[in-house]
């Protein structure tokens, strides 16, 4: 069956502009995240999606960020006045959270690079 | 901030023979989870250990944890060039928090 997608696979901007970044989680997985891996780094938590609520948004790095999932499916990461320092790998990860948090196993998307020039 | 901490930083082995990697952590766990990642497919979960296993396998993989020592390790036995790629260690206390890696390079 079909993976996380995500789109687009590459993004480039200029510093101050606005962007969004998309994914497309597992049909049916309940639970949705998203992670911001730079380069020679493991991937950072940004926001956690349980359904349409952000069960936890402590990962996010300033109200820059912002993530929406309005109908518990597609997720859409909104950042705002691009900053140089934004520039890394989105990588978005879903899975059926059929037990307590952080027992089932993710399924992570291809994930966006970003570029801020 | 990243929790785990993986050593080597990079591993170069020999088809065949086995590779260990190491993963130390700060803080209690609910599990600790290996990660593989590499160009082609991404970050692929491996296995995920519970804080009161001490061992676990899934084919070639070994993987022990202690949690008295805050540390994990990762054994791939008969090492493949197709192994070649980096392995993150994840710990979970309440979120998924990665370290930065372990570059395996398998010579063939």
């Amino acid at each position: 069956g079909a993976g996380v997608s995500q789109t687009p696979s590459n993004k480039v901007t200029e510093k101050g502009k606005y962007v969004e970044l998309r994914c497309d989680p597992i049909s049916g997985h309940t639970a949705l995240y998203w992670y911001r891996q730079s380069l020679g780094q493991g991937p950072e938590f940004l926001i956690y999606f349980q359904g349409t609520g952000a069960a936890d948004d402590s990962g996010l790095p300033n109200d820059r960020f912002f993530a929406v999932r309005p109908e518990g499916s597609v997720s859409t990461l909104k950042i705002q006045r691009t900053e140089r320092g934004d520039s890394a790998v989105y990588l978005c990860a879903s899975s059926l959270q059929r037990g307590p948090p952080g027992t089932d196993t993710q399924y992570f998307g291809p994930g966006t690079r970003l570029t801020v020039l | 901030s990243q929790q785990g901490e993986e050593d080597p930083q990079a591993l170069s082995i020999q088809e065949g023979e086995n590779a260990t990697m190491n993963c130390s952590y700060k803080t209690s766990i609910n599990n600790l989870q290996w990660y593989r990642q590499n160009s082609g497919r991404g970050l692929v979960h491996l296995i995920l250990i519970r804080s009161n296993e001490r061992e676990k396998h899934s084919g070639r993989l070994r993987v022990t944890l202690d949690t008295s020592k805050k540390s994990s390790s990762l054994l791939i036995t008969a090492s493949r060039a197709a192994d070649t790629a980096s392995y993150f260690c994840a710990t979970y206390g309440n979120k998924l928090v990665f370290g930065a890696g372990t570059i395996l390079r398998v010579k063939s």
